[in-house]
């Protein structure tokens, strides 16, 4: 079965200062990897997405993330964040070709001015 | 983009009662709809798997007599918790999907259900 952990429940930051969300997963099939953010009161929102090819992903708002299959992690990076990317992030997986998502617990980033 | 609305947001009921929350995709058809619940400090769960005119499929541990599901249109799916009890307090999450991959699977914002 997959499953994904998070390992930090509560990053707390300085503005402005560099980011780094931590996922592994278990699988024992190919899958895909997706980071997730949940702003207060809103529902969850796509961050990026790791299909296939290159192994660093792009996403929205100044996130990255990179796919290593032999740690099996998919870690979110920022390397300067703003006071808005208070949030939590959820890092997710799927089995290829699946729409069913499992989830991690989440990780509540707060930023500080 | 497209828009997941969930209503209520919130709902406190009494023990005992049934409890209604609706997802509607606004813009868009959902031939699925996913319902997820998140307890405090855990991850989101999938608990079943909605589709539009089928009977819906549910998770291993999650009561369908209980929790249940109605997709009666493309826009539209309901989740009923019948009989709720303290222990069913959670948030409830649901996604709709384009047909394809999970890109394009859109949530809406939950709902927190407390019952007393």
């Amino acid at each position: 079965a997959q499953s994904v952990t998070q390992l930090d429940s509560q990053v707390p930051v300085f503005e402005e200062a560099p980011v780094e969300l931590r996922c592994n997963y278990s699988s024992s099939v190919s899958v895909y990897l997706f980071w997730y953010v949940q702003y207060p009161n809103q529902g969850l929102q796509l961050l990026l997405k790791y299909l296939s090819g290159s192994t660093l992903v792009k996403g929205i708002n100044g996130f990255e993330a990179e796919f290593n299959k032999s740690q099996t992690s998919f870690h979110l990076r920022k390397p300067s964040v703003h006071i808005s990317d208070t949030a939590e992030y959820f890092c997710a997986v799927s089995q290829g070709g699946s729409e069913k998502l499992v989830f991690g617990k989440g990780t509540k980033l707060t930023v500080n001015p | 983009g497209a828009v997941v609305s969930q209503h209520p947001s919130w709902v406190i009921c009494k023990s005992g009662t049934s409890v209604k929350i609706e997802c509607r995709s606004l813009d868009f058809q959902a031939t699925t709809m996913f319902w997820y619940r998140q307890f405090p400090k855990q991850s989101l769960m999938l608990m079943a798997t909605s589709n539009e005119g089928s009977k819906a499929t549910y998770e291993q541990g999650v009561e369908k007599d209980k929790f249940l599901i109605n997709h009666a249109s493309l826009t539209l799916s309901t989740l009923t918790v019948t009989s709720a009890h303290p222990e069913d307090s959670s948030f409830y999450i649901c996604s709709a999907s384009f047909p394809g991959i999970n890109e394009k699977l859109f949530f809406g914002s939950g709902t927190q259900l407390s019952v007393l």
